[in-house]
């Protein structure tokens, strides 16, 4: 596609509920990242998926915390039995490959009550 | 303390004035050095990239980078109310894709 895309765009949920975001890159674009943005914080890095290679999950803050990417392509992040700290802006990027700029897409905003 | 420090202002000018952001950064090790610019309830959008210290200026904007200071700066000439917006700074270590960004600074250019 012509950016990246993350749906859903909002998300309300309940303490104690599971959470899927899905993030769509651009096509041919072989590395995939997510971070979390914070009111008042910087992005805060949570994982990076390069073409076939292991992930580098180190960014995870917890074990409810996990991300596949399928394909090579559109990825998956889940998040297990959701907590209010876990409330924040979910952004997906992509890029050519390391150390190139990246594209944003526009976020999952994750509201948990 | 934060390994990226950026001032979160907020930051209003009227149109047409120079708009000076900036950063300090701990770890030397770090080698590129970006600008992003993020719209309400967008995604942040890469403005300028910079290798090592030194200038760079693309039209209205000039980034600079002071590595002895650990200090980069990026000035926005001539704004205008579309330039209001959350400007963040980030940087990585050479072949490292991680982003280290700073808090972001909110900037409202008054028409």
């Amino acid at each position: 596609g012509a950016g990246v895309s993350q749906s859903p765009s909002n998300k309300v949920t309940e303490k104690g509920k599971d959470v899927e975001l899905r993030c769509d890159p651009i096509s041919g674009h072989t590395a995939l990242y997510w971070y979390r943005q914070s009111l008042g914080q910087g992005l805060e890095f949570l994982i990076y998926f390069q073409g076939n290679s292991a992930p580098d999950k180190s960014g995870l803050p917890s074990d409810r915390f996990s991300a596949e990417r399928t394909g090579g392509s559109v990825s998956t992040l889940t998040i297990q039995r959701t907590q209010q700290e876990d409330s924040a802006v979910y952004l997906c990027a992509s890029s050519f490959g390391q150390g190139a700029g990246y594209t944003f897409g526009s976020g999952t905003r994750l509201t948990v009550v | 303390q934060k390994e990226v420090e950026q001032d979160p202002g907020p930051l209003s000018v009227p149109e047409g004035a120079i708009v000076s952001l900036n950063c300090t950064y701990s770890n030397s090790a770090f080698q590129y050095f970006m600008w992003y610019r993020q719209y309400s309830r967008k995604g942040p959008e890469l403005l300028m990239y910079t290798y090592s210290s030194g200038n760079k200026e693309d039209g209205r904007f000039t980034a600079q980078v002071d590595k002895s200071s650990k200090y980069i700066s990026l000035f926005i000439r001539d704004s205008q109310p579309s330039d209001s917006a959350t400007y963040l700074c980030a940087m990585s270590r050479s072949n490292d894709y991680k982003l280290s960004f700073g808090a972001g600074t909110t900037v409202t250019v008054r028409a």
